[in-house]
């Protein structure tokens, strides 16, 4: 069965500062993959995907991501963290069997953003 | 392209009851999926909607839950005999026909069961 580890629950940068997130899956196939945001009360919002090809991945608000094989990881990235981007960040593996599609979650990630 | 609406945005019950829930996808998408989130988790995968037809069902979606896409457009959640345990956001989500999996959100319906 497949699975999501995203090993920080919480990390506190400063703006202006550089991010990374990180997302180690579990999957016996080649994986799409996922990464979503959750401001407080709200649902989620597609940062990014990967399907296929290129390994680096560019999202939304400046987000990128970098499937890597070898490590079984996709991290996200931002050069610039901007206080506005304080919120949940989930990773997530999407199986699609033909005629079953569901996502797998990890716990998330909270991000803080210290002026 | 409106999105994904939920409603209610927020349910308030007592134990035992019964509550239903709407979703509206976006209007071109023919799947829907419903998943649930509790409190410092990942969403968790309920059940999965092609068309009208539900194709997969989650462990988690015990008898006392049913969901039911009637004419392939929105879709209904019930939860009967509700118990506190049922407390969790419940979020909706859709994606269009064709290969890729990725899943647009609504706002969600959080439960409270007192």
């Amino acid at each position: 069965a497949q699975s999501v580890t995203q090993p920080d629950i919480h990390i506190t940068v400063s703006e202006g500062a550089s991010l990374e997130l990180r997302c180690n899956y579990s999957y016996g196939a080649t994986p799409y993959l996922f990464w979503y945001v959750q401001s407080p009360g709200q649902g989620l919002q597609l940062l990014l995907k990967y399907f296929s090809g290129d390994t680096l991945v560019q999202g939304i608000k400046g987000f990128e991501a970098e499937f890597k094989r070898s490590q079984s990881s996709f991290n996200l990235r931002k050069p610039s963290v901007h206080w506005s981007d304080a919120a949940e960040y989930f990773c997530a593996v999407g199986t699609y069997t033909g005629t079953a599609s569901k996502l797998t979650f990890g716990t998330g990630t909270r991000l803080q953003v210290t002026l | 392209d409106t999105g994904v609406s939920q409603n209610p945005r927020h349910k308030i019950t007592k134990r035992g009851q019964n509550v239903t829930f709407r979703c509206d996808p976006i209007s071109e998408h023919n799947r829907l999926y419903w998943y649930r989130q509790t409190l410092g988790q990942g969403p968790e995968f309920l059940t999965y909607f092609q068309n009208e037809a539900q194709l997969e069902k989650s462990r988690l979606l015990s008898d006392r839950f049913s969901a039911e896409r009637p004419k392939g457009s929105f879709s209904t959640l019930e939860i009967q005999r509700t118990e506190q345990g049922d407390s969790a956001m419940y979020l909706c989500a859709s994606s269009p026909r064709g290969g890729g999996n990725e899943q647009y959100f609504g706002p969600g319906t959080r439960l409270t069961v007192t």
